[in-house]
């Protein structure tokens, strides 16, 4: 199984702060990278896949990037309504593996 | 509009039965490859299972630790997507999503929409 590690697993910013999200695999996924937003209570929203590409009506202020195993999310001018927990995962081999999440909090 | 809209979950015994049912909507339901993922209690996502289209003969893939236990389907005629739970154990105690999967430029699938997940509770 391909093991999809994340850092930090929580990290404090204030709004109009730029932050970036590493997310690690254990072998090489073809850039088969997605990421998602995740509220409380809330199922998980597609905010980018193929490691850059937004999914449809998510802003532009997300971005993702990376190469061969090493993965990020920048999310600029964070605002209110991005502090949730962010997870990345692989669809490159099943089993489907996700990273264990990032907290972004005040 | 994609809507998925799970429905069956509940309280049940260790060692017994669920079926959950996701009911789809504002799509050809039929084209695409459908899962269930689940996540326990303040964890992350975890894959359950995949069912794949007609073109592919509906075939089916699980996670190791739900192999055996666990059958996914689907009805393209009622655009409904199942799963049947059975030798449940507490550590099966999750909300349970559906999730459409869509082809990237790759031709891999990747997840884009959820349903809001319903509440499976497995205790004595």
């Amino acid at each position: 199984d391909i093991q999809m590690t994340q850092s930090p697993s929580s990290l404090s910013a204030s709004v109009g702060d730029s932050v970036t999200i590493t997310c690690r695999a254990s072998q090489g996924i073809n850039n088969h990278l997605a990421w998602f937003q995740q509220k409380p209570g809330k199922a998980p929203k597609s905010l980018i896949y193929a490691m850059s590409s937004l999914q449809s009506g998510v802003p532009s202020k997300f971005s993702g990037s990376g190469s061969g195993t090493d993965f990020t999310l920048t999310i600029s001018s964070l605002q209110p309504e991005d502090f949730a927990t962010y997870y990345c995962q692989q669809y490159d081999s099943l089993p489907l593996t996700f990273g264990g999440g990032t907290k972004v909090e005040i | 509009e994609v809507q998925l809209v799970e429905s069956g979950g509940g309280l049940v015994q260790p060692g017994g039965s669920l079926r959950l049912s996701c009911a789809a909507s504002g799509f050809t339901f039929s084209d695409h490859y459908m899962n269930w993922v689940r996540q326990a209690p303040g964890k992350g996502p975890e894959w359950v299972a995949r069912i794949r289209d007609r073109s592919k003969s509906y075939t089916t893939y699980y996670a190791a630790s739900v192999k055996g236990r666990f059958t996914i389907s689907r009805d393209d005629s009622g655009n409904s997507l199942y799963i049947q739970m059975s030798s449940l154990k507490t550590e099966d105690t999750a909300i349970y999503y559906c999730a459409r999967e869509v082809r990237d430029n790759s031709g891999y699938c990747y997840f884009d929409s959820w349903g809001q997940g319903t509440l499976v509770t497995v205790s004595s």
